[in-house]
């Protein structure tokens, strides 16, 4: 079955204590994103990589890395957790192609005390 | 640059019912996709349905279509006899399709809930 597989689905931290939220694809797919998802934003870009160690910044990666050593796996890293990271993380991948959007993972809920 | 608006916080209908969620975007690049995902309470985002700007049709999928008015860059999405399962969080999105050879993200509006009442 292709699918975007996220993980953890919850996760509760304190700040400052550095996690990964682990992304795999079994798509093939070229471009892989992260995104969070806060109440009355929308979903705003975190990272994105367009191929094997490309990635370049969205619109709000403070705070975040990212690597790209695989083609099908995309990690997100907070080397230094804060409350104002708390919110739902969305792994995504997609070909160049416009005419497709992303298939998402499940989600990560994160929240950081 | 491009930008997506959903001015409905909050919208609910009467199961059976029809009910239109609407959505503008802003770009200028001619070439674009339109999206619609739902996102159920258990978090998911689930793809609806697509429509791309050199499409003459509006698309459909199943009781979901979309009404696509391009001058008025518009991209309203119609659910036709509603389900109480329809009850969610409505996402629309855009992504420019422009072939320079860059990455073209994916951005959404800030969403609408839809509240289906028996």
């Amino acid at each position: 079955e292709a699918q975007v597989t996220q993980n953890p689905r919850y996760l509760i931290t304190v700040t400052g204590k550095k996690l990964t939220v682990t992304c795999s694809q079994n798509m093939n797919h070229e471009y892989m994103s992260w995104y969070r998802q806060d109440p009355g934003l929308g979903l705003r870009q975190i990272y994105y990589s367009m191929n094997v160690e490309v990635t370049d910044k969205g619109d709000v990666p403070e705070g975040y890395k990212v690597s790209r050593k695989e083609k099908r796996n995309f990690p997100l890293i907070l080397e230094s957790p804060s409350p104002n990271q708390t919110s739902l993380y969305f792994c995504a991948s997609g070909t160049g192609a416009p005419i497709y959007g992303y298939t998402f993972g499940s989600g990560t809920r994160l929240t950081v005390v | 640059a491009q930008k997506i608006t959903q001015t409905q916080p909050g919208m609910f209908v009467q199961e059976k019912e029809a009910v239109t969620l609407d959505c503008t975007y802003d770009t200028s690049d001619p070439s674009y996709g339109l999206f619609w995902y739902k996102q159920p309470s258990s978090g998911e985002m689930i793809f609806l349905i697509y429509q791309g700007s050199y499409d003459q049709q509006n698309a459909t999928e199943g009781r979901y279509s979309l009404n696509f008015q391009k001058a008025r860059k518009s991209a309203n999405l119609v659910i036709s006899a509603s389900q109480l399962g329809d009850s969610a969080m409505y996402f629309c999105a855009m992504r420019e399709a422009s072939f320079s050879g860059g990455y073209n993200k994916l951005i959404f509006g800030a969403g609408t809930r839809l509240a289906v009442h028996p």
